[in-house]
């Protein structure tokens, strides 16, 4: 089945404990992307990769960093995650770019304490 | 960086009625997409826009890309208990470098009661 993996679906932490959330994707997909979900805000990029070892900062890129070593996997790290970093996360991922189709995760909700 | 003013923020009707929503720019978008979110899942791609004043359905839903291409509209007729989640508008954007970005809108809630 075609799908983005993304895990942990749920994660309590304590603030500056580095944390990586994982994304991996199934479907030979070249565009991978970080979102957060925050109420009243919509969602919002944190990162995103047009292809194997490219990657590029969205809207909120600050705290956070990704790789792009392999196409299938596109991991979220919090080197020091702070309390604003609680979120729900969602990676997603589409054959070229953002004009097609993203298909989406389910979602990692963080809370940093 | 480019927004989108999406409408009303939440909507409560009951089952059977109709439903519709929209999203404004004040800059041109080439694409408009609608996703819905339910509960506990990811955002998933109901409709494509790619043409202005395109009209598209997709079932009970139509989505249109406004002349001006700067507003879209999403309808959705005779809501069912399963239309209940989150709908979000979005719009490609190119930045100059030619990073690419998808902006989403804030989303509307939609609560259906039976």
């Amino acid at each position: 089945e075609a799908q983005v993996t993304q895990n942990p679906r749920y994660l309590i932490t304590v603030t500056g404990k580095k944390l990586t959330v994982t994304c991996s994707q199934n479907m030979n997909h070249e565009y991978m992307s970080w979102y957060r979900q925050d109420p009243g805000l919509g969602l919002r990029q944190i990162y995103y990769s047009m292809n194997v070892e490219v990657t590029d900062k969205g809207d909120v890129p600050e705290g956070y960093k990704v790789s792009r070593k392999e196409k299938r996997n596109f991991p979220l790290i919090l080197e020091s995650p702070s309390p604003n970093q609680t979120s729900l996360y969602f990676c997603a991922s589409s054959l070229t770019g953002i004009n097609e189709k993203l298909f989406f995760g389910s979602g990692t909700q963080l809370s940093v304490l | 960086g480019q927004q989108l003013n999406q409408s009303p923020q939440s909507m409560f009707i009951q089952e059977g009625e109709d439903v519709s929503m929209n999203c404004t720019s004040s800059s041109i978008f080439n694409t408009w997409l609608w996703y819905k979110q339910d509960p506990g899942e990811g955002p998933v791609l109901l409709i494509a826009l790619y043409k202005a004043g395109e009209l598209t359905s997709n079932g009970r839903l139509t989505a249109q890309f406004g002349i001006t291409r700067k507003d879209s509209f999403l309808n959705i007729s005779a809501s069912i208990p399963s239309d209940v989640g989150i709908y979000f508008c979005a719009g490609p954007t190119v930045y100059q470098g030619g990073s690419e970005k998808l902006v989403f809108g804030k989303g509307m809630k939609l609560t259906v009661n039976p």
